[in-house]
């Protein structure tokens, strides 16, 4: 079973948009992550906020981390067309470092 | 820059049959994963190994699944017989020992017919 969901499943924007995507998780946890997976390949690693904090940023993205909700979201600002994918978040919460990832959004941006 | 070497590619083979996945991780990553992902859906993990000891294969289906890593290096995923419900991308992944940042092989593409 996926410890995350991502809402919503497929959003279409703009190029030149931001895109905000947001994960629900059941358990507590260590680590959250988000990664992008293109067309038939394998996923890549884009960032990951530890439980400890709230708010990160990298380049164009920025994750925030609601624990009490149990919750993430991920925005990609100024959206391009080399954005569009699949974008997962995936969760750890034990020693062993056990990753599960959610059901992912499928995000389009359209030129 | 290191990546993660998946072997085949793609892979048809009929059902009753049996086929195997090759993983060689990133070198010195301690962690690998083995995850099969459903098209339209997110990774499943299948089995995560710690070195050549497994330390999760809660959602491997033993009766045809067998994973090994016995050097503690590459890996190897086998399915036997393999069933119509197996079609689906065998994704491998690793990561050094402490961190949880995963590095993903460009994945097997297995069709059963």
């Amino acid at each position: 079973s996926q410890q995350g969901e991502e809402d919503p499943q497929a959003l279409s924007i703009q190029e030149g948009e931001n895109a905000t995507m947001n994960c629900s998780y059941k358990t507590s946890i260590n680590n959250l992550q988000w990664y992008r997976q293109n067309s038939g390949r394998g996923l890549v690693h884009l960032i990951l906020i530890r439980s400890n904090e709230r708010e990160k940023h990298s380049g164009r993205l920025r994750v925030t981390l609601d624990t009490s909700k149990k919750s993430s979201s991920l925005l990609i600002t100024a959206s391009r067309a080399a954005d569009t994918a699949s974008y997962f978040c995936a969760t750890d919460w034990n020693s062993a470092s056990k990753i599960i990832f959610g059901s992912g959004t499928r995000l389009s941006i359209r030129p | 820059e290191a990546e993660v070497a998946q072997s085949p590619r793609y892979k048809i083979t009929e059902k009753s049959q049996a086929v195997a996945f090759w993983c060689d991780p990133i070198s010195g990553h301690a962690t690998l994963y083995w995850y099969r992902q459903i098209l339209g859906q997110g990774p499943e993990l299948l089995v995560q190994f710690q070195d050549e000891s497994v330390v999760d294969d809660s959602q491997l289906p033993k009766d045809r699944f067998s994973a090994e890593r016995l050097k503690g290096v590459d890996s190897t995923l086998k399915i036997q017989p393999a069933e119509l419900g197996d079609s689906a991308m065998y994704l491998c992944a690793s990561s050094t020992q402490g961190r949880t940042e995963a590095f993903f092989g460009q994945g097997t593409r297995l069709t059963v017919v």
